[in-house]
């Protein structure tokens, strides 16, 4: 199974939305509606932000937000601020029932 | 929520197992709905998926790891393992569990950076 692809780095300043794309093929992310987004600070766990597409869980900020269209899906911060500087990833289901990861993205706040 | 608590060495020599083990609070290993999984990530790189264990002790592992692989898991002590035979520095890196599901992970062990000198 190939990892997702994800873009090496983006960068906004604070205030502004940024979008981060993730891109599979039709075995994981256009196959199924079960794309997630973690967040990661340096020396800790990653953090789930968004789950299935487009769902928050419950005490993340709804500055956060996720969509799919085919087989790549984004994840949008909005009203960007420092504390978004962080490493993003993504994950799909795929059609062996495993998961693939992308390659993850590294977000700048100017 | 359920809690993840890792335990396992943080140094293995070349060619030894590395073992780790994970415990789980608030939830339950033999349950048939959870998927109860194992990450790495190598130091500065993103993150790999090692395998999970899931329903009645099914297992799948990542196909460039399954040679050398186990996940196994203790419903009486509702504890899951990781077993990863003929280490080499490539495995040097820190290892997490997670679940609870098969590409979604809500909950994440604390890691354990395991290194293997070269």
């Amino acid at each position: 199974q190939s990892a997702l692809t994800q873009p090496a780095s983006v960068s906004g300043s604070p205030g502004q939305s940024i979008a981060i794309s993730c891109t599979g093929t039709s075995s994981d992310v256009g196959g199924y509606d079960y794309v997630s987004w973690y967040q990661q600070y340096p020396g800790k766990a990653p953090k789930l932000m968004i789950y299935d597409v487009s769902s928050r869980p419950s005490g993340v900020s709804n500055r956060f937000s996720g969509s799919k269209s085919g087989n790549t899906a984004s994840l949008t911060i909005s009203g960007l601020q420092a504390e978004d500087e962080a490493d993003y990833y993504c994950i799909s289901y795929t059609s062996t029932s495993t998961p693939v990861f992308g390659g993850g993205t590294k977000l700048t706040v100017l | 929520q359920v809690q993840l608590q890792q335990s396992g060495p943080g140094l293995v020599k070349p060619s030894e197992t590395l073992s780790l083990t994970c415990t789980v609070s608030g939830g339950s290993v033999s349950s048939e709905h959870d998927y109860w999984s194992w990450i790495r990530q190598s130091p500065g790189k993103g993150l790999e998926w090692i395998g999970h264990i899931y329903d009645s002790g099914n297992t799948n592992y990542n196909p460039s790891l399954k040679s050398r692989v186990t996940i196994s898991r203790d419903t009486s002590k509702n504890q899951f393992s990781l077993k990863l035979t003929s280490v080499t520095a490539a495995d040097t890196a820190v290892y997490y569990c997670a679940s609870p599901r098969a590409s979604r992970f809500d909950s994440w062990g604390q890691g354990t950076l395991v290194t293997v000198p070269s």
